[in-house]
């Protein structure tokens, strides 16, 4: 079984200032993770995954995020936000399996507000 | 292009009334399924997902069903609302292959 921690429910920042989103996550098994961003009363849109390869990513929105395998984490990252990043957050992990549903499991979002 | 569909986008239900909800999903064949719920400032809690027709699995025991008739259609039912059942309800759909889950605009339930 897996888990996801996002250490921080609420992160105000500035805009044009930079952010970072914490994530890490426990699994027994190689895993694949994903960030998803939520504006209100909206479903998930993917900003970005790590499947494989290198372990910096490069989503949508200018966001990317790096992968830690040795620190079990996959912090998200954008050098400037703005005020349309005002959102909540998502990590996800599920584990590498062939043949069967992915289960993802969500950690419990981090809201990010950009002030002006 | 993919595109999935929910309905409604929000409903009021009294304590005690059935439930039915529906996800489709156009652009693709075979999908896996899955139906989320996600509780006021929570994460989302995977309820049921299905690889094909007529196959289900449960997640979480609870007064929820699920049931997929057609390969693209997904739908959520509910004898007996309880008050515990208010909540964001999202469907997902990914191919067989190694891609990520993609979510509908979800559902608004509230019990009253």
């Amino acid at each position: 079984a897996q888990s996801v921690t996002q250490l921080d429910s609420q992160v105000p920042v500035f805009e044009e200032a930079p952010v970072e989103l914490r994530c890490n996550y426990s699994s027994s098994v190689s895993v694949y993770l994903f960030w998803y961003v939520q504006y209100p009363n909206q479903g998930l849109q993917l900003l970005l995954k790590y499947l494989s390869g290198s372990t910096l990513v490069k989503g949508i929105n200018g966001f990317e995020a790096e992968f830690n395998k040795s620190q079990t984490s996959f912090h998200l990252r954008k050098p400037s936000v703005h005020i349309s990043d005002t959102a909540e957050y998502f990590c996800a992990v599920t584990h590498i399996s062939s043949g069967s549903a992915r289960q993802l499991t969500f950690g419990s979002g981090t809201q990010l507000t950009v002030l002006p | 292009s993919q595109t999935i569909h929910q309905w409604p986008a929000t409903l009021v239900q009294p304590v005690g009334s059935p439930l039915s909800l529906e996800c489709t999903v156009e652009g693709t064949s075979n999908p896996n399924l899955y139906w989320y719920r996600q509780a006021a400032g929570r994460g989302l809690q995977l309820l049921f997902y299905s690889v094909g027709i007529g196959q289900i699995s449960s997640e979480v025991p609870q007064n929820l069903s699920a049931s997929r008739p057609q390969d693209r259609q997904f739908i959520l039912s509910s004898k007996k609302l309880l008050l515990s059942d208010s909540g964001f309800y999202l469907c997902a759909w990914s191919a067989q292959a190694e891609e990520p889950q993609h979510f509908g605009d979800g559902t608004r339930l509230s019990i009253l």
